[in-house]
Formats: C-alpha cells, structure tokens, sequence
C-alpha cells in the first residue's frame, strides 16, 4: 500500500521558476525523504528531515515538514531543464519496523528550456 | 565504496513461466535489503524488505516470493508468472539500524518485466 501521496501528479514549469511538490502521509513518522527518478532508472536520495525537524535546506532544495499535518513539501528554486524527472516522497515509520521504507505516488516534474 | 548490481535490465516472460531475479550488494555487510515494484508511470509498491539472512517481511500477499541465501544476496521469485506481475522491479539497500545513522535507500538500476 502506498503511504505517501504527492500532489500535484505532474508539473509543468518554465525553467527559472520555482516548483513545489506536495506530499501527504498517514501514519507517525521517524523521518520522510525524498527522491529522485529519471526516466527508466532507479531512484536517487535527494534529502531526509526527522520528524523533530521543520525544515531543511540542500543547495537548490528546500525540505518543510509538518507532523501535525503529516505533510511535506519540496521546493526547487531556480529549476533548470536537468530537473525534469520524478519525485516521491518516502517515509520511515515511528515504531516497529523502522526499516520499512514506504513511497508515494510521486510528481512528474516538466522544466521547460 | 558500496555497489548494488542488479539484473537483468530487461526481461521478457511468457505468462505461467518462472521468474528469477537477482540483487548483489558489494562494500557493506549485513545491509537491508528492498524489493520494489513500479507500474508503468506510477509510485514504488514495497514487495519484501529483509533485515537480514532468514528475516524476509512480506508486504504483499502474491505468487511472488523473496530469499537471502547470503548476506548481500537478494532473489525475487515466482512460480508461475501473471500478466498482473509486469511491471519495473528496484532492488534497494540501506545500513539503518546497525549503529549507523544513514537510513538512505541506495537502489539498483531496475529489471523491467514484461509479461506476454
């Protein structure tokens, strides 16, 4: 099953522009990442925020968290055409298990040249 | 440094056929081990995850199955393969929970599996 949903399910942007990608999960969480899918290939880590933590930044990327919510977000600033790919959001349960890494339904992201 | 090989990139099945596929993990030890699977255009589907030999969790209930008959050897198998089972395989490693704190997912270059 999935536990992470990311919304929007595809994003199209000119490149220079900022994109946001949403991700919505269900149960308590020790940490969320997120990751990266170029077409056909296995995914890359791109950042990871424990739930203690609100935000956290990595060069272009900007990582919100929000456990009352139990949201998160990813923004890429200043977005260039190497940043088309897929992303989804990955979580690590609080309790029991804390090796079962589960995905989302990730957000298909278009930079325009 | 640590690698994951997977194989192979490509595979075309006939339905009813068996199914093996393979996952090796070099330059760590007791790492866990991942089996993911991905439909066309769509999110990870967790299948197995293992914390080690002979500790395999299953996550979905299928004609698939998974081994670990060494440390950074993991086997995706069927008996008898549906149409349903296409689909983009990912095998994944991480070195959570041994005193590591690097819960990252290092994945494979996937299997894509066409069942006919």
């Amino acid at each position: 099953s999935q536990q992470g949903e990311e919304d929007p399910q595809a994003l199209s942007i000119q490149e220079g522009e900022n994109a946001t990608m949403n991700c919505s999960y269900k149960t308590s969480i020790n940490n969320l990442q997120w990751y990266r899918q170029n077409s056909g290939r296995g995914l890359v880590h791109l950042i990871l925020i424990r739930s203690n933590e609100r935000e956290k930044h990595s060069g272009r990327l900007r990582v919100t968290l929000d456990t009352s919510k139990k949201s998160s977000s990813l923004l890429i600033t200043a977005s260039r055409a190497a940043d088309t790919a897929s992303y989804f959001c990955a979580t690590v349960p609080n309790s029991g298990g804390y090796q079962k890494v589960t995905f989302g339904t990730g957000t298909k992201l278009q930079v325009i040249p | 440094s640590q690698t994951i090989h997977q194989w192979p990139a490509t595979l075309v099945q006939p339905v009813g056929s068996p199914l093996s596929l393979e996952c090796t993990v070099e330059g760590t030890s007791n790492p866990n081990l991942y089996w993911y699977r991905q439909a066309a255009g769509r999110g990870l589907q967790l299948l197995f995850y293992s914390i080690g030999i002979d500790q395999i969790s299953s996550e979905v209930p299928q004609n698939l199955s998974a081994s670990r008959p060494q440390d950074r050897q993991f086997i995706l198998s069927s008996k008898k393969l549906l149409l349903s089972d296409s689909g983009f395989y990912l095998c994944a490693w991480s070195s959570y929970g041994q005193g590591i704190r690097n819960e990252k997912l290092f994945f494979g270059s996937g299997t894509q599996l066409s069942v006919l």
